[in-house]
C-alpha cells in the first residue's frame, strides 16, 4: 500500500457545487496532515492544515479520520478559481520530510 | 521579491550533458529541499539540507549531487543526463526540518520550479 493515496480525478463540477476529496495514509502514527494546492505549471502552496478536531477556512473544511486513516477536504460553493490540483500530505518520512500524495485534479466549469 | 527563487525555469538539453539548477531563499530559513515532480505529478523528496548539512538523501542516482554553500542556497547538479530525468524540479525551504506549520508561518515554501527536458 502506498504511503499516501488520492483519487487523481479529474473531478469536473459546476460552479456553486460542493465537492469533497479524500486522501488515505498508511502510517497510523502520522501526526502531520495538510492540504496543498497546485495550479497548472505552478508550485504547490499550502492551502490549510488538518487538525484532529477538524477545521474550517471560509468555504474549505478539512477533516481527519484516524480510525479509517484518511483526511478529507470539502469545498463549498465552488468557484472557477478553485480549479487546481489538490495535494494531500499524510505524515512524515523518517527524516521528518512531508509525504505528499499525487494530487486530485479539480475542474470547476461555468 | 520572490521568497524561493530557482534558475533556470526552463531547460532543454541533450542526453549525456551535465547541468545545474540554482536555488536561493531570502526567508532566513534553516532547511532547504529539492523535490522532483514527474509526468505523473508525483512530488517526491530528493534531498534536504539543514544549515548546510545534508539530512535527507533519498534513493536517487549519484548523478545527482546537491551542494549548499550556505543556508540560503541549495544547488542541484546533474551529470550525464538521461531521458528519465525529464521532470519539474522544485526547490523549497522551511524554518525547521519538517517543514510543517506547527506554528503560524512555519510552512514549506516552494520555488516556481525548473522544467527540465532531456532530448
Amino acid at each position: 500500500r502506498k504511503e499516501v493515496e488520492q483519487d487523481p480525478g479529474p473531478f469536473n463540477v459546476p460552479e456553486g457545487a460542493t465537492v469533497a476529496f479524500n486522501c488515505t495514509y498508511s502510517n497510523s502514527a502520522s501526526q502531520s496532515f495538510f492540504w496543498y494546492r497546485q495550479d497548472c505549471r505552478k508550485e504547490p502552496k499550502l492551502l490549510m492544515s488538518v487538525y484532529s478536531s477538524g477545521n474550517e477556512d471560509g468555504r474549505f473544511t478539512a477533516q481527519l479520520n484516524r480510525a479509517s486513516q484518511y483526511i478529507s477536504l470539502l469545498i463549498r460553493d465552488s468557484k472557477l478559481s478553485d480549479s487546481a490540483t489538490y495535494l494531500c500530505v499524510g505524515g512524515r518520512g523518517s527524516q521528518g520530510n512531508l509525504i505528499f500524495g499525487k494530487g486530485t485534479k479539480l475542474s470547476v466549469k461555468p | 521579491d520572490t521568497a524561493v527563487s530557482q534558475t533556470p525555469k526552463y531547460l532543454v538539453t541533450q542526453m549525456g550533458n551535465d547541468k545545474s539548477i540554482k536555488c536561493e531563499q531570502n526567508l532566513g530559513h534553516d532547511t532547504m529541499y529539492w523535490y522532483k515532480q514527474d509526468s505523473k505529478k508525483f512530488l517526491k523528496i530528493m534531498f534536504s539540507y539543514n544549515n548546510k548539512e545534508l539530512i535527507i538523501n533519498e534513493t536517487v542516482p549519484n548523478r545527482f549531487s546537491p551542494k549548499s554553500p550556505d543556508k540560503a542556497h541549495l544547488n542541484l547538479h546533474i551529470n550525464s543526463l538521461e531521458l528519465g530525468d525529464s521532470a519539474v524540479y522544485f526547490c523549497a525551504s522551511s524554518q525547521d526540518r519538517g517543514g510543517a506549520p506547527r506554528i503560524p508561518g512555519n510552512t514549506i515554501y516552494f520555488g516556481e520550479g525548473s522544467w527540465l527536458t532531456v532530448v
